[in-house]
């Protein structure tokens, strides 16, 4: 498996857009990139998904450049309820048995 | 929007005591999964489950866990003598298909205590 690194945490405030960057060197042919959000007390939800370039969806975009040794996940104007933790995830495409492998996350704490 | 359902949110047991934790996964998924995250911890994958059988264990899963589908909605997880280092939170999830790529749909957890 891949091993990611991301912050630890980040500020931000109202109407900004956040950058969470992930590093992943070790990144296989195979693996795709797959993002997920953890409000305190929740379980984690899926935001996005992608293997290359920029994948784009309702709630933020992935940019992963062409070495596919890192992503960003970018989420647009955030505002408070966006205060989370945020989970990159590594993965093969095929002969997994799909259980998940988080690491500590960024945690991402909005400010008024 | 379909949801991944546990009941109940918080249960607390003594030391020793059995506890099951239930879980209603979405109605067309194939394919379960129990996490559990200790407090400020990450989230620790335990089990997967297809076609009534475990598909994958993590090392957590030892011999006091269990886990089954007992009809057709439901999908439990049994700690048959509970430890003080099981107090943490459990979520259930489940997907149409078992593998990464695919989205898996958690539920709000239970959070389970023990005394």
């Amino acid at each position: 498996l891949a091993k990611t690194t991301q912050p630890i945490s980040m500020d931000s405030y109202e109407g900004q857009e956040v950058n969470i960057t992930c590093s992943h060197n070790n990144i296989a042919t195979n693996d795709y990139i797959t993002w997920y959000q953890q409000f305190p007390s929740q379980g984690p939800r899926f935001i996005i998904q992608g293997y290359k370039t920029k994948v784009t969806n309702e709630v933020a975009s992935l940019f992963i450049p062409a070495d596919r040794k890192s992503s960003t996940l970018s989420l647009p104007r955030v505002s408070l309820s966006d205060t989370a933790v945020y989970y990159c995830l590594v993965g093969d495409l095929g002969g997994s048995q799909g259980n998940l492998i988080f690491g500590k996350g960024t945690k991402l704490s909005v400010k008024p | 929007e379909p949801e991944v359902t546990q009941t109940p949110s918080h249960q607390v047991t003594q030391m020793g005591q059995e506890v099951i934790l239930r879980c209603v996964p979405i109605s067309n998924h194939l394919y379960f999964y129990w996490y559990r995250q200790i407090l400020g911890q990450k989230v620790e994958f335990l089990v997967s489950f297809y076609n009534n059988e475990i598909s994958e264990k993590s090392e957590i899963f030892d011999d006091q866990f269990s886990v089954e589908r007992p009809d057709g909605s439901n999908f439990t997880l049994k700690i048959r003598s509970t430890k003080l280092e099981d107090s943490a939170m459990y979520f259930c999830a489940s997907s149409e298909v078992g593998r990464r790529e695919y989205e898996q749909y958690f539920g709000p957890g239970t959070r389970l205590t023990v005394t």
